[in-house]
């Protein structure tokens, strides 16, 4: 199974300033149609997971532009431009691009 | 706008099979593939497996052949069923409506496997 390794696992953040989580995968996310299949999921407290971002940097509907992803080959990442208290939760990048798709760990987001 | 509803046994007996079901409103049901995911208490997500408006499937290795997904389009509703369980099958499941990747989720539904 594909690997995907997060960090920090924890962020305290400041309201207003920027965050930024990392996501490593342990192999190419590169699909036989060329794209990406890279996503970030936040899940807030008591919630189910909501997609944020789809193929890397897709946002998914009605997402603030606060949030951006980015990456290529085995690196990628999801920046916070201005953390809002609504930010709160833990974020997961996941692969679709292999079965089964695969995880990371989660980062938690708090308020410092 | 798309919902999806788990609903299931909360307990379930150990070596018995966990049945549930995803009620799925706003869309059909032949539109799209159709997946499950699940989270034990406190820890990660896992993917169980996928069907797709067609009835083709297809789940996680790891858990090897215990895992049955089906549809019914009639009632526009699919279902997981995973067979000889144990503690470590005590999680939250999701349903999701997917598109090449998982959408949009349920709510989720509690199962605990216990005696």
């Amino acid at each position: 199974d594909v690997v995907m390794t997060q960090s920090p696992l924890s962020l305290p953040v400041t309201l207003g300033q920027a965050a930024s989580i990392s996501c490593r995968s342990s192999q190419t996310l590169v699909y036989s149609d060329r794209k990406i299949y890279l996503n970030w999921f936040q899940q807030r407290p008591g919630q189910s997971p909501r997609r944020l971002i789809y193929t890397v940097s897709n946002r998914d509907s009605g997402v603030p532009d606060r949030f951006s992803g980015s990456g290529s080959g085995t690196d990628f990442t999801l920046k916070i431009s201005r953390v809002e208290a609504e930010d709160v939760g833990v974020y997961y990048c996941m692969q679709g691009t292999h079965w089964p798709w695969t995880f990371g760990q989660g980062t938690k987001v708090e308020i410092k | 706008q798309v919902q999806l509803h788990e609903s299931g046994p909360g307990l379930v007996k150990p070596s018995e099979t966990l049945s549930l079901t995803c009620t799925v409103s706003g869309v059909s049901i032949t539109s799209y593939y159709w997946s499950w995911i699940r989270q034990p208490p406190g820890k990660g997500l896992e993917s169980i497996g996928y069907i797709s408006y067609n009835g083709d499937t297809n789940s996680n290795p790891s858990l090897k052949s215990r895992v049955t997904i089906s549809l019914d389009a009639s009632k526009n509703q699919f279902s997981l069923r995973l067979n000889s369980v144990t503690a470590a099958d005590t999680a939250l499941y999701y349903c999701a409506r997917t598109a090449r990747v998982p959408e949009y989720w349920g709510q989720g539904v509690l199962v605990t496997v216990s005696s």
